[in-house]
């Protein structure tokens, strides 16, 4: 199976602009979950979304949104960005339809990296 | 609420050598553990995972075992290698309906193998 896949790779915006990041999880993953990673504050849980649902949200600005299609591919957007908003964004898929979510593994996708200048 | 405490770094050690990255949490309930990998450049690989106390995980040549009664989770290999270079990341998903859909990570550990 191919795995989660994230476009774009990397990214140069400008403060006040707005970005759009994609992921598309692995075939038959219908959770996905997203991730921030800065060196000063390490991975940070920003929300996930099962069947185009948000069902769970971590403790970011609603400058921080995302949606999720029929298809499970999702995507997360900021928008006025700020300098501190550069950082590695990660995608998690996982199967999000287990017995116990704590048991389920989440794969991750090889990030978009974000430059706000 | 949950979180992850591991060993700071970097560590740096000469190839076959032994490795430990030490790894504790607190959470409450019964959580699943993880230590996934990350090399530079790249997202986060899976390594290992424990689901219920005194489960070890395997892979590749690393370990950990969920001990319940120390909360740890440390990462063991017997010989690393040069290939080993990464940062490895300790992690956990909670028992609570919040916690469990969401991973909690720890602070990561650089590792650096010198042949």
């Amino acid at each position: 199976k191919a795995g989660v896949t994230q476009t774009p790779r990397y990214l140069i915006k400008t403060r006040g602009q707005q970005v759009t990041l994609s992921c598309s999880p692995i075939s038959g993953h219908r959770s996905v979950s997203w991730y921030q990673q800065t060196p000063g504050q390490g991975l940070q849980f920003l929300f996930e979304y099962f069947s185009e649902t948000q069902r769970n949200k971590g403790n970011f600005p609603g400058r921080f949104s995302g949606r999720q299609f029929s298809n499970s591919r999702s995507e997360m957007n900021v928008s006025t960005l700020e300098l501190g908003d550069s950082a590695l964004y990660l995608c998690a898929s996982s199967v999000g339809t287990g017995p116990s979510p704590t048991y389920e593994t989440q794969y991750f996708g090889p990030g978009t990296r974000l430059l706000v200048l | 609420g949950d979180s992850v405490t591991q060993m700071e770094g970097p560590v740096t050690l000469s190839e076959e050598a032994c490795l430990t990255i030490n790894c504790t949490y607190t959470a409450t309930g019964y959580p699943s553990l993880f230590w996934y990998v990350q090399y530079p450049g790249e997202g986060l690989q899976l390594l290992l995972k424990a689901t219920k106390a005194d489960d070890k995980g395997s892979n590749k040549g690393f370990e950990a075992t969920y001990r319940k009664e120390t909360t740890s989770f440390h990462l063991e290999k017997g010989s690393v290698q040069v290939s080993d270079s990464a940062v490895y990341f300790c992690a956990l998903k909670g028992s609570s309906w919040g916690s469990a859909r969401q991973l909690t990570f720890g602070s990561g550990t650089q590792l650096t193998v010198l042949p």
